[in-house]
């Protein structure tokens, strides 16, 4: 149990176009989710955390209005990179909270690597 | 503040080895702490929790790391290394009641036949 899905896995796409990534929670309902960027060989950042049915809260220096969150149901949450740039190529990643037996535990997606031309 | 610092960017072992995986913690409440670990093309995946219940905590794939709040330290073991061991692993800190995990800059594992 437990999984978490993004789609797509890999995308390219050409400068100063849009790209949706979607995360799912398969099995299990997730009131909240996560968004991750992670650079080549660094660690994860967190951009962004995703509440269903209340805006996304951004971390410091992430552009809102760049980096779209829509979290409409209990196991979807959208991250849209509007007019993306070269820059924005990076390694997306989200996690779904799952709450509850103690600790609430976050349950990662495989990632959604975009490459901007 | 909550930070963790994991020693190592890169650690190699031979197979049937053990492994040592280095992260000291920072943070002004009581942490939970977990290791992950990511394999290409995969999603990170839960290795093991602290959350200050037992100290030596288990893991699943026979890791298992040991809470020293003394050294603060949770550094991440296993008697005898396994080729499908060979990933990369984060150490990552939560203060305990919320959902903001801080991510260390990873150790790559490689395992040598």
């Amino acid at each position: 149990g437990a999984v978490v899905s993004q789609h797509p896995s890999w995308v390219i796409c050409k400068s100063g176009t849009s790209v949706k990534i979607e995360c799912r929670s398969l099995d299990f309902q997730a009131t909240t989710m996560f968004w991750y960027r992670q650079f080549p060989k660094q660690s994860l950042m967190l951009m962004a955390t995703s509440n269903e049915g209340s805006k996304a809260t951004y971390e410091q220096g992430v552009e809102k209005d760049k980096f779209l969150i829509n979290h409409a149901s209990l196991t979807l949450s959208t991250l849209t990179v509007t007019s993306a740039h070269p820059e924005d190529s990076s390694f997306y990643i989200c996690s779904a909270l799952r709450a509850g037996g103690g600790t609430d535990t976050q349950y990662f997606g495989p990632g959604t690597r975009l490459t901007v031309l | 503040a909550q930070s963790v610092t994991q020693l190592d960017s890169h650690v190699s072992v031979s197979e049937g080895t053990p492994v040592l995986l280095r992260c000291n913690y920072s943070s002004s409440y009581s942490p939970s702490l977990f290791w992950y670990v990511q394999h290409p093309n995969k999603g990170l995946q839960l290795l093991l929790k602290y959350t200050s219940a037992a100290t030596l905590v288990k893991g699943i794939n026979g890791f298992e790391a040991e809470f020293k709040k003394s050294e603060t330290s949770f550094h991440l073991t296993k008697p005898s290394a396994h080729m499908s061991d060979a990933a990369e692993y984060f150490c990552v800190v939560i203060k305990t009641g919320a959902n903001n995990l801080f991510f260390g800059t990873g150790t790559r594992l490689t395992v040598i036949p």
